[in-house]
């Protein structure tokens, strides 16, 4: 266990529906990214946030991708209007970055979604 | 694109050490080594990371050439439970905002 934790585990939900990803840093880490990982493949980056700021999203993040960190702290991944294709395990990490030094990931469990 | 090369699977016989080879020949200065393991169904696992030295900690050891194009993860002792996905990644910290960059990595596979 490193510290991160990730709700829900699992969820499936029926192409078109809204699904919400909750993940929970550890305490005093100041930055948040979020992963996702197809059958087969590595993890590919999503966003990352440093605080409240996300500086840096990448192309794989559609329209219907939004991720937030409102205070900080927890994050949000939401995915509207879902599609077989989201179907992936969704991981978050977590870091402490500080000024002239290297940070390091730890990476919560995940979440696995299941789009039928 | 991930910038490293790493064989796709190795075995390797349970108490022995597992040496897993990553090639990084563009890697520039700045530049980090990471080494992440993933076992099946669960989030990537950090193991040991370096710029330039030999580090080790203790999980694993890991040996960087002199020119860094390639480095060596050293398992010393395998058990089944090291059984994993290995990944080798570099990291630039300036200019990517420290984003990990995953390839494919090395199955790795300790068998009794």
């Amino acid at each position: 266990d490193t510290g991160v934790s990730q709700d829900p585990r699992h969820k499936i939900t029926k192409r078109g529906q809204n699904v919400t990803f909750r993940c929970d840093p550890i305490s005093e880490h100041n930055r948040l990214y979020w992963y996702r990982q197809t059958l087969g493949q590595g993890p590919e980056f999503l966003t990352y946030f440093q605080n409240e700021a996300q500086l840096e999203k990448s192309r794989l993040l559609s329209d219907r991708f939004s991720a937030e960190r409102p205070k900080g702290s927890f994050s949000t991944l939401e995915i509207q209007r879902t599609e077989q294709g989201d179907s992936a395990m969704y991981l978050c990490a977590s870091s402490l970055a500080w000024r002239g030094g290297t940070d390091t990931q730890y990476f919560g469990p995940g979440t696995r979604l299941t789009v039928l | 694109d991930a910038k490293t090369t790493q064989p796709p699977s190795m075995d390797c016989a349970e108490g022995r050490a597992a040496n897993l080879p990553c090639n990084h020949s563009t890697i520039s200065g700045n530049e980090y080594v990471y080494w992440y393991r993933q076992i099946h169904s669960q989030g990537p696992q950090y193991i040991i990371h370096g710029l330039k030295n030999n580090e080790t900690n203790e999980m694993a050891s890991l040996i960087i050439t002199e020119d860094r194009k390639s480095s060596t993860l050293i398992l010393p002792h395998a058990t089944l439970r090291d059984t994993a996905v290995y990944y080798c990644i570099v990291r630039d910290l300036y200019n990517q905002g420290g984003k990990l960059i995953f390839g494919q990595g090395t199955e790795l596979s300790v068998k009794p």
